[in-house]
């Protein structure tokens, strides 16, 4: 499977505090791409990593990424209860005959309570 | 609000059933794609076409028919369906390709949630 691994699979804490999502992946990607989704809603883009980029910030987000370790991670800084949701990270493979396809990892259910 | 239409959004056939998935967007994009995804489970790619022609089919079964009459509208042809085949069908849209390279940002619809008895 190209799918990648999320670390934690749940994650549940207080308003304010941060939330730090882990995605492993396999093979050589083109990018990294993180989504959200509320509970049975569609696929919303929050940002996307080049693999020649290591940080990338986006209001309360900053994502890196570890080609050498095959890794990204996801932080959201003072989280609020409006960030509940599932969080997947996507890889962009490299490749003409991967052109066109984002695999998605398993994903990390965020709690954030009032 | 999203601005990839899927309707509808909730759909219950029998297993003799023929209906049909509905996706539209007018952002311009030029590629389009079907992904399935059951519960508590990441979407997975089923097709993908990029200037209105086929360009991946992901071993997706022949009873799952997909259809891309022009640049704004895909469709989901569906007949003959299992009760394993029941999940939330998302719709997505993009450019075809970032500047020199690959899959860029997906624009997703809300989804349309098959139920096959």
């Amino acid at each position: 499977s190209q799918q990648g691994e999320e670390d934690p699979q749940a994650l549940s804490i207080q308003e304010g505090e941060n939330a730090t999502m882990n995605c492993s992946y396999k093979t050589s990607i083109n990018n990294l791409q993180w989504y959200r989704q509320n509970s049975g809603r569609g696929l919303v883009h929050l940002i996307l990593i080049r693999s020649n980029e290591r940080e990338k910030h986006s209001g309360r987000l900053r994502v890196t990424l570890d080609t050498s370790k095959k890794s990204s991670s996801l932080l959201i800084t003072a989280s609020r209860a409006a960030d509940t949701a599932s969080y997947f990270c996507a890889t962009a493979p490299w490749g003409g005959s991967t052109l066109g396809r984002l695999y998605f990892g398993r994903g990390t259910q965020l709690t954030v309570w009032p | 609000d999203t601005e990839v239409t899927q309707t509808p959004k909730h759909l219950v056939m029998g297993m003799t059933n023929k209906k049909s998935l509905k996706c539209e967007q007018h952002m311009g994009h030029r590629a389009m794609y079907w992904y399935k995804q059951k519960a508590k489970k990441p979407p997975e790619l089923m097709f993908v076409y990029s200037y209105e022609k086929l360009s991946i089919n992901e071993s997706v079964p022949s009873r799952f028919s997909p259809e891309c009459p022009n640049s704004s509208l895909l469709n989901l042809h569906l007949h003959a369906l299992q009760p394993e085949d029941s999940a939330l069908y998302l719709c997505a849209s993009s450019q075809p390709r970032l500047a020199g390279g690959n899959t860029g940002e997906l624009f997703f619809g809300e989804g349309s949630r098959l139920t096959v008895l």
